[in-house]
């Protein structure tokens, strides 16, 4: 039972544009979402995250927008740079006690 | 002001032998999480640890257990490894909704 889906493994973008990540969900329970950069050899590293109830949240080069009724997040990253190369995961909490439920990534790949 | 730091970086275990896996949070933060990631996918929750008790559980056999101590720093025993128990092992604290991930214990089992 995946709860949290990155339906696109992969993803291949220009410096200077738009990257524009994916993830999709199913347990309405859940009221917070929130973004990872991961690197190899090193743990995820918190980017962003949205509150249910809002539907936009913007910090600096990296916006996420939620969209409650297709239960559809996505992170937009403008511009993006060869340092941006990672993997990505959404995670998702529904609870207080903090129990996040990821995605499967997806690796970004910037190319100069 | 250190982060989430874990130890060992690496271990290499057989079928069978019993692990154990160390974790001190962020200053401040009192709760703490352990996750499994399996290559190629995204991290799975084991377990979180408040006020030295078990608080909540994800789908993973009795053979995992844990344990917070008063300073809050936590360990994570895995008895009786199996081959599928190679991962890496993550352990994050929370602040509010947020969890702040350590750099993780990379557990292999020949």
């Amino acid at each position: 039972d995946q709860q949290v889906k990155q339906n696109s493994p992969s993803l291949s973008v220009q410096e200077g544009r738009i990257s524009i990540l994916n993830c999709d969900y199913t347990n309405s329970m859940f009221d917070y979402f929130l973004w990872y950069k991961k690197y190899p050899a090193e743990g995820p590293t918190f980017l962003i995250s949205i509150s249910s109830i809002k539907d936009k949240n913007e910090d600096g080069r990296f916006t996420v927008f939620l969209n409650k009724s297709a239960k559809h997040l996505s992170l937009h990253i403008v511009p993006s740079q060869p340092g941006d190369s990672a993997v990505y995961f959404c995670a998702s909490g529904g609870t207080s006690y903090g129990k996040l439920t990821f995605g499967q990534g997806t690796i970004l790949t910037v190319h100069p | 002001d250190a982060g989430v730091t874990q130890s060992p970086t690496h271990l290499i275990k057989t079928r069978g032998q019993q692990v154990t896996l160390r974790c001190s949070p962020k200053s401040g933060h009192d709760t703490v999480s352990w996750y499994q990631q399996a290559l190629g996918q995204g991290p799975q929750f084991i377990f979180q640890y408040y006020e030295e008790e078990e608080r909540q559980r994800g789908n993973f056999p009795d053979r995992f257990s844990g344990h917070q101590f008063p300073n809050y720093s936590s360990e994570l025993n895995v008895n009786a490894l199996l081959l599928g128990d190679s991962a890496l092992y993550l352990c994050a604290s929370r602040e509010g909704d947020t969890q702040y991930f350590g750099p993780g214990t990379r557990l292999t089992v020949l």
